[in-house]
């Protein structure tokens, strides 16, 4: 596609439940990033994917949050048994990678809500 | 210490002036740096990359690194009411060996009419 996108672009859940944010890169982009952002917070990085090496999850709040990245391109985000505090804006981001050059673009974002 | 500090502002500007950002980091072996540009609700969308000490020019906007002093900054030329925004100041820090960007909080800019 010509952008990052990123599904579902709001979502409300309940306190408990799990939840599953879909990312899709732009086409040929080898890196992929999750990043969150609370309300009038800076953005705060979760995980980084490069090619086929092992992600970079150093950025992952708790072991309720996880991420893959299926077949190099499609990553999902997902948050067990939700929080309050995991509600957010969740943006996925993708770069050509090279080296330090590279330049990231977001996608619109996922709005969560955990009531 | 973060790794990437930003004054929150707002700073606030008349139009037509000259808006000053300013960023610093602590990684030291850091060589890639970023401005990007948030408007509230939106995601960021990048306005500017440098890699070396200097400035770097693009339309109104100005980037200037200083390696040395570990110091980013972004001016704003003939600042207009449509450049009021939050500016997040990014960094590849070399230290973690992350290729993500580290983000600073971000400082809000206001261009008064």
């Amino acid at each position: 596609g010509a952008g990052v996108s990123q599904s579902p672009s709001n979502k409300v859940t309940e306190k408990g439940k799990d939840v599953e944010l879909r990312c899709d890169p732009i086409s040929g982009h080898t890196a992929l990033y999750w990043y969150r952002q609370s309300l009038g917070q800076g953005l705060e990085f979760l995980i980084y994917f490069q090619g086929n090496s092992a992600p970079d999850k150093s950025g992952l709040p708790s072991d309720r949050f996880s991420a893959e990245r299926t077949g190099g391109s499609v990553s999902t985000l997902t948050i067990q048994r939700t929080q309050q505090e995991d509600s957010a804006v969740y943006l996925c981001a993708s770069s050509l990678y090279r080296g330090s050059g590279n330049t990231i673009y977001f996608g619109e974002g996922s709005w969560l809500t955990v009531v | 210490q973060k790794e990437v500090e930003q004054n929150s502002g707002p700073l606030s500007v008349p139009e037509g002036a000259i808006a000053s950002l300013n960023c610093t980091y602590s990684d030291r072996g850091s060589q890639s740096f970023f401005w990007y540009r948030q408007y509230s609700g939106k995601s960021p969308e990048l306005i500017m990359s440098i890699y070396s000490n200097g400035d770097k020019e693009d339309g109104r906007f100005t980037a200037q690194l200083n390696k040395a002093s570990q110091y980013v900054s972004l001016l704003i030329r003939d600042s207009q009411p449509s450049d009021s925004a939050t500016y997040l100041c990014a960094v590849i820090s070399q230290d973690t060996g992350r290729r993500a960007l580290t983000f600073g909080s971000g400082t809000r800019l206001q261009v008064q009419p």
